[in-house]
């Protein structure tokens, strides 16, 4: 069984631009949820997504945004990218949602700004 | 302000020795998870823990619960190199919200 994929592994943008990154959850898994990790702040909740809809949000700008498709798959974009958005962006996914499903991550997209 | 607070944040010890890290929250949690997260990975869970009190064993990793429910412990019996890498608590509270700590950094050298 494949696990959570996420694409891509590497990016590097400029201050100003925007930026998708996408995860594809593994097979029969209905929630996707995103985090955000830095050395500083460790990880942080971005948002939830289940049947395609937001469940859950954390304390982050409206810069941060994202969506789920039919299939499951998430994509999160971040527009107006800052130096400070530099972070390993991960996601997980679960069968269901509620703390009682395990949560399986990928291995993330590390983001730099320059 | 991190809802959970993780101490030490870098330890570094020899194979064979014992170590002890810590999850501390002001906040009382339904549950609290371990996960470790080895470098270019996302993060793997170990145990989950929900009764006050409650001690879970995995080998050589021993975890438990405080009773008021705030706290955590992990303990390491005899690491080894592989047991190298970033060990993070989450904390989850309501249903469907889990926090994270910013993790002990671990490292057992051969």
């Amino acid at each position: 069984k494949a696990g959570v994929t996420q694409t891509p592994r590497y990016l590097i943008k400029t201050r100003g631009q925007q930026v998708t990154l996408s995860c594809s959850p593994i097979s029969g898994h209905r929630s996707v949820s995103w985090y955000q990790q830095t050395p500083g702040q460790g990880l942080q909740f971005l948002f939830e997504y289940f049947s395609e809809t937001q469940r859950n949000k954390g304390n982050f700008p409206g810069r941060f945004s994202g969506r789920q498709f039919s299939n499951s798959r998430s994509e999160m974009n971040v527009s107006t990218l800052e130096l400070g958005d530099s972070a390993l962006y991960l996601c997980a996914s679960s069968l269901a949602r509620g703390i009682n499903y395990e949560q399986y991550f990928g291995p993330g997209t590390r983001l730099t700004v320059t | 302000t991190q809802l959970l607070e993780q101490s030490p944040q870098f330890l570094s010890i020899q194979e064979g020795e014992n170590l002890t890290v810590y999850c501390n929250s002001s906040s009382v949690f339904s549950s609290l998870q371990w996960y470790r997260q080895e470098p270019g990975e996302g993060p793997v869970l170990l145990v989950t823990v929900v009764t006050g009190g409650e001690v879970k064993k995995l080998k050589r990793l021993t975890f438990q619960f405080g009773d008021a429910r705030k706290d955590s412990s992990l303990h390491i019996t005899a690491a080894q190199p592989g047991d190298t890498g970033l060990y993070l608590c989450a904390g989850g509270y309501n249903n469907n919200d889990m926090r994270f700590g910013a993790g002990t950094r671990l490292t057992v050298k051969p």
